[in-house]
């Protein structure tokens, strides 16, 4: 059975912070999908970012960076010099189909950043 | 393309009542899904279509919920005598099918529902 775990339920930085937001998964499958999506106090749920399991490069875009490791099967999420545009929900999520379907969130971590 | 739109934005109901919300997908996006969301909690899966077709249904969608995609267009979701325990955000998302990685989900903004 498929399952993510998002241990952080809260974490509070100081804005140029750099924060990581854990996330450890698990699946039987040997394919399958890694995903990130923000979700800010508007409500809408954002995608960030998707990686395959067959891909272990780390992405990094901008302030953000995702370092995937199949050996502890965690995907984790830093925000690098963290602002106050920055407060969200994240969550993590699994999908052992290519289009993504049926799709399993974690419960989410949400991000405090103070000016 | 606005992007997936939802209607409508809240809906208080009563217990027993039933209630439709609507999900216009990205028009380019050959599959669409609904998912719940409730308090403190990450979405949950209830169903998905590719196209017209709905291939997969959560065990979370009871006989009171059905959803539909007529012309693989836009999508309906219908809750029948409706239960407090249906209060939650409910998502629409809307999606290509692809392996790169900026395939993921687009959402709508969702229908939040308040059965009193």
């Amino acid at each position: 059975a498929q399952k993510v775990t998002q241990a952080q339920t809260e974490i509070s930085v100081v804005e140029k912070e750099d924060v990581t937001l854990d996330c450890v998964y698990e699946t039987r499958d040997t394919t399958y999908y890694l995903f990130w999506y923000k979700q800010p106090p508007s409500g809408e749920l954002v995608f960030l970012i998707r990686r395959n399991s067959f891909d272990e490069q780390n992405e990094i875009s901008g302030r953000y960076s995702w370092n995937f490791q199949k050996s502890t099967s965690s995907f984790n999420f830093t925000i690098t010099a963290s602002q106050v545009v920055d407060s969200a929900v994240y969550f993590c999520a699994l999908s052992e189909d290519t289009g993504g379907f049926k799709t399993i969130f974690g419960a989410g971590t949400r991000l405090f950043v103070k000016a | 393309d606005t992007g997936v739109s939802q209607d409508p934005r809240h809906k208080i109901t009563k217990r027993g009542q039933n209630v439709t919300f609507r999900c216009d997908p990205i028009s380019e996006h050959n599959r669409l899904y609904w998912y719940r969301q409730t308090l403190g909690q990450g979405p949950e899966f209830l169903t998905y279509f590719q196209n017209e077709a709905q291939l997969e249904k959560s065990r979370l969608l009871s006989d009171r919920f059905s959803a539909e995609r007529p012309k693989g267009s836009f999508s309906t979701l219908e809750i029948q005598r409706t239960e407090q325990g249906d209060s939650a955000m409910y998502l629409c998302a809307s999606s290509l099918i692809g392996v790169g990685p900026n395939y993921g989900y687009t959402f709508g903004s969702g229908t939040r529902l308040t059965v009193v």
